[in-house]
């Protein structure tokens, strides 16, 4: 596609909740990253994919956190049991360089809010 | 660790004035350096990004930004600010998948 795009772009869950947030990055990006910007803040780091594998997810706050990228495009990240402080702004990248260092192309992201 | 300060949280100028915004940033390596903007309800696009080389890079919508290793600053500027400059911005510092943002500084643009 012509850039990287998410949805759902508001998703409101109850505390306790099982959510989903997908990642449809720039066909052809080697490089795909799930970042969490809380109210406020500069974006923070939560994983990194090179085509389908998941070589860094140090930022992961919680095993209630998870991610994976099966067939190297399409990304969901994925919250179990989501908390109150669960609430933020997640943000999708796609490069096409590995590693992406030439910087990053961002989606609008996905608004979740936790109640 | 590395990190990045960004020192001023809210920023105002007029319309037709110029503009620099400051980034400090703590690197255990040359690092490359990036700025980016945020519009409200969108996500980052890149402004610019400093590898190596000129230490004055130009990147989109006639933003500069000037890499001081002995200050450890990148500082973003822009001669005369436009009202569509208003926006929150971002800088970044990282090599490879490591990459790290500041807290942010928000334009405000006054007419």
């Amino acid at each position: 596609g012509a850039g990287v795009s998410q949805s759902p772009r508001y998703k409101v869950a109850k505390r306790g909740q099982d959510v989903a947030l997908r990642c449809d990055p720039i066909s052809g990006h080697v490089s795909l990253f799930w970042y969490q910007q809380a109210l406020g803040q500069g974006p923070e780091f939560l994983t990194y994919f090179q085509n389908e594998a998941q070589l860094d997810k140090s930022g992961l706050p919680s095993d209630r956190f998870f991610a994976e990228r099966p067939e190297g495009s399409v990304s969901t990240l994925k919250i179990q049991r989501t908390q109150q402080e669960d609430s933020a702004v997640y943000l999708c990248a796609s490069s096409p360089l590995r590693g992406g260092s030439d910087g990053y192309t961002f989606g609008s992201g996905t608004r979740l809010t936790v109640v | 660790a590395q990190s990045v300060t960004q020192p001023d949280i809210h920023i105002t100028v007029s319309e037709g004035a110029s503009l620099e915004l400051r980034c400090n940033y703590s690197y255990g390596a040359t690092p490359y350096l990036f700025w980016y903007v945020q519009s409200p309800g969108q996500g980052l696009q890149l402004l610019l990004k400093y590898f190596s080389g000129d230490t004055l890079v130009q990147g989109i919508k006639g933003f500069e930004a000037e890499f001081k290793r002995s200050q450890s600053s990148f500082n973003l500027r822009k001669p005369s600010v436009q009202w569509s400059d208003a926006a929150e911005y971002f800088c970044a510092v990282g090599a490879g998948n490591d990459m790290r943002f500041g807290a942010g500084t928000r334009l405000t643009v006054k007419p």
